[in-house]
């Protein structure tokens, strides 16, 4: 299977805490994408970072690439219970499909 | 508008039924997908179109069959199903192909009797 790998599996943490979960592919890849997603809903689209950069910001997210290792890693600062959901990594390569990870479930204590 | 709408949102039908999934963007995307989610897992790609013509077909039963009659619109037809293809149906649109951000439509779950 060519599906990345993320970890962990599920996370559950206090709200205000910060939420780290990581994604490796295997594969050399154009960009990595970050999705979520509410329970049994569509994909949201969260952030792109190409395959040239190293980090990312977005609000209260942040997104790291190692290529040398083919990992990502996606910070969530200051959680709150809206972000209880699935996150997936998705990486791409050239005209080729996005191929996603198997996703970490996070869910927020309040 | 940068909504992904999809038609119905539920869907029950026997083994024995015809029925279609529809999916509509007016982003002026010109590639589009469907994806199959089961509970727990990513979503796996079934089809895309790019400029409307059928791009890439995963390998899928032809018990699905997929349709673009124009640039906006996305069609699944559903025929002679089993009760494994019972997931949540995904369609999603980009600027094109090539790893661009996907916009999402809230899916139709399907269930198979």
């Amino acid at each position: 299977s060519q599906q990345g790998e993320e970890d962990p599996q599920a996370l559950s943490i206090q709200e205000g805490e910060n939420a780290t979960m990581n994604c490796s592919y295997k594969t050399s890849i154009n960009n990595l994408q970050w999705y979520r997603q509410n329970s049994g809903r569509g994909l949201v689209h969260l952030i792109l970072i190409r395959s040239n950069e190293r980090e990312k910001h977005s609000g209260r997210l942040r997104v790291t690439l190692d290529t040398s290792k083919k990992s990502s890693s996606l910070l969530i600062t200051a959680s709150r219970a809206a972000d209880t959901a699935s996150y997936f990594c998705a990486s791409n390569f050239g005209n080729e499909k996005l191929t996603f990870g198997t996703g970490t479930r996070l869910t927020i204590i309040p | 508008d940068t909504e992904v709408t999809q038609t119905p949102k539920h869907l029950v039908m026997g083994m024995t039924n015809k029925k279609s999934l529809k999916c509509e963007q007016h982003m002026g995307h010109r590639a589009m997908y469907w994806y199959k989610q089961k509970a727990k897992k990513p979503p796996e790609l079934m089809f895309v179109y790019s400029y409307e013509k059928l791009s890439i077909n995963e390998s899928v039963p032809s018990r699905f069959s997929p349709e673009c009659p124009n640039s906006s619109l996305l069609n699944l037809h559903l025929h002679a199903l089993q009760p494994e293809d019972s997931a949540l149906y995904l369609c999603a649109s980009s600027q094109d192909l090539g790893g661009y951000e996907q916009f999402f439509g809230p899916g139709t779950r399907l269930t198979v009797l």
